[in-house]
């Protein structure tokens, strides 16, 4: 039985400062990792995706890896009351479907 | 644009009436999945298809049904909602390769039972 661990929060980050979300999962064999933001009442919204340990960064975001300590976690730089959401963190399966965590909430104050 | 639409986005039904919700792809993905969302729960893998091959998860209980006619579309069956059914309904579809598993969100359903 995969899990995936997040603290439900809420996170709260002033405006304009780095916003760490963190997430730790039980599969060690876990080959794909992702992070979906979803806004209260919609859908989620894949942002990013890591298949290999390190950093990958897009924009103002940057998902971090570590296989060894079974670790993910999504920086936001700047952060924008917009950015203020549920952030999912999601182990693939291949196509067997994601295991999700139960989502951390940011609020980003202004 | 390519996407994944969901009908309809909202829907209220009575206790132990059949609800049939759809879900339509314009990306030509191979897999198309179900989840279910409760408030402040993450989503749970209902079932997936895999071209035409279902993959129904092991707690997913008997009154879910699901069909898909072809690659374009997907239907949940809810055979006799019960008040513990009212939740949000994710379809999602995925590709192949490397991407399988990276997965794209319609909408979604809201499902209410009176």
């Amino acid at each position: 039985q995969k899990e995936v661990e997040q603290n439900s929060g809420p996170l709260s980050v002033p405006e304009g400062a780095i916003a760490s979300l963190n997430c730790t999962y039980s599969d060690r064999g876990s080959q794909s990792f992702f992070w979906y933001r979803q806004y209260s009442g919609k859908s989620p919204e894949l942002i990013m995706s890591i298949y290999s340990n390190g950093d990958k960064e897009d924009g103002r975001f940057t998902a971090q890896l570590n296989k060894a300590s079974q670790y993910v976690s999504l920086l936001i730089r700047d952060s924008q009351p917009s950015d203020s959401a549920t952030y999912l963190c999601a182990i693939g399966g291949g196509a067997d479907g994601l295991t999700f965590g139960k989502g951390t909430h940011l609020i980003i104050q202004p | 644009d390519a996407m994944v639409i969901q009908n309809p986005r909202y829907q209220v039904t009575q206790f132990g009436k059949p609800v049939t919700l759809s879900c339509s792809q314009t990306l030509n993905h191979n897999v198309m999945y179900w989840y279910q969302q409760k408030s402040s729960q993450a989503p749970k893998l209902l079932f997936h298809y895999y071209d035409k091959d279902f993959n129904n998860e092991a707690d997913t209980p008997d009154n879910f049904q699901s069909r898909r006619p072809n690659t374009s579309f997907c239907f949940l069956d809810i055979r006799s909602p019960g008040l513990g059914d009212a939740a949000m309904y994710l379809c999602a579809t995925s590709g192949v390769g490397r991407r399988v598993d990276e997965q794209f969100f319609g909408p979604g359903t809201r499902l209410t039972v009176l």
